[in-house]
């Protein structure tokens, strides 16, 4: 079956730091992957995902993120946050042909002004 | 426009009622799903329809009945509802082809008491 870790299950930056997040999955085939953002009391937006193609992937408001193959990883990263990236951000995978969508836990972001 | 719609957003009821949350979407989309997000964070799918027909049903209770009338609505029934049924709901809805992208809706914030 597969599974999706995030390392960090809190983070806390000043505005201005720069931003990675820890994302790996386990699943020997080919997988799509995806990171979603939750503002607080809000509901889930996708930041960007990668399906094929080149591995890192450039998505909305400077996040990026990275699929290392051989690490089975899919890294999210921003060089520079700002207060307003305070949310809860999670990785999730899925089957290149499935549509079983599986989230890691989720870790939350707070960015201090 | 709203793509993925789901009501009602907010719902307290008590222990040993039967509630239903209301799904569309104005996709196309031709898959739907319903995820919960526990207390704690995590999100983890309960059922996937595909052209009204179901494809994935976890290890959800029986008191959990999921309807789809058509394509565009998955609605959630839940029967006698109990206190760790408490959680947020959240409609999805993709293509069913490779490389898909799943939307989510807004949630459905449920509490029972």
């Amino acid at each position: 079956a597969q599974s999706v870790s995030q390392h960090n299950h809190h983070v806390i930056l000043s505005e201005a730091a720069s931003l990675e997040l820890g994302c790996n999955y386990s699943y020997g085939g080919t997988v799509n992957l995806f990171w979603y953002v939750q503002y607080p009391g809000q509901h889930l937006q996708l930041l960007l995902k990668y399906f094929s193609g080149d591995p890192l992937v450039k998505g909305i408001k400077g996040f990026e993120a990275e699929f290392i193959k051989s690490k089975f990883s899919f890294n999210l990263r921003k060089p520079s946050v700002q207060w307003s990236d305070t949310a809860e951000y999670f990785c999730a995978v899925k089957r290149e042909y499935g549509n079983k969508l599986v989230f890691g836990a989720g870790t939350i972001l707070r960015v201090k002004s | 426009d709203t793509a993925v719609s789901q009501t009602p957003k907010y719902l307290v009821t008590q222990m040993g009622n039967d509630k239903s949350i209301k799904c569309e979407q104005n996709l196309g989309h031709d898959t739907m799903y319903w995820y919960k997000q526990d207390s704690k964070k995590f999100l983890k799918i309960m059922f996937s329809y595909n052209n009204k027909e179901l494809i994935i049903n976890e290890t959800v209770p029986n008191r959990f009945s999921p309807k789809s009338p058509d394509k565009a609505h998955l609605n959630l029934h839940i029967n006698s509802l109990e206190l760790g049924d408490s959680a947020v709901y959240f409609c999805a809805s993709s293509r069913w082809t490779s490389g898909n992208t799943i939307y989510f809706g807004e949630g459905s914030w449920l509490t029972v008491v």
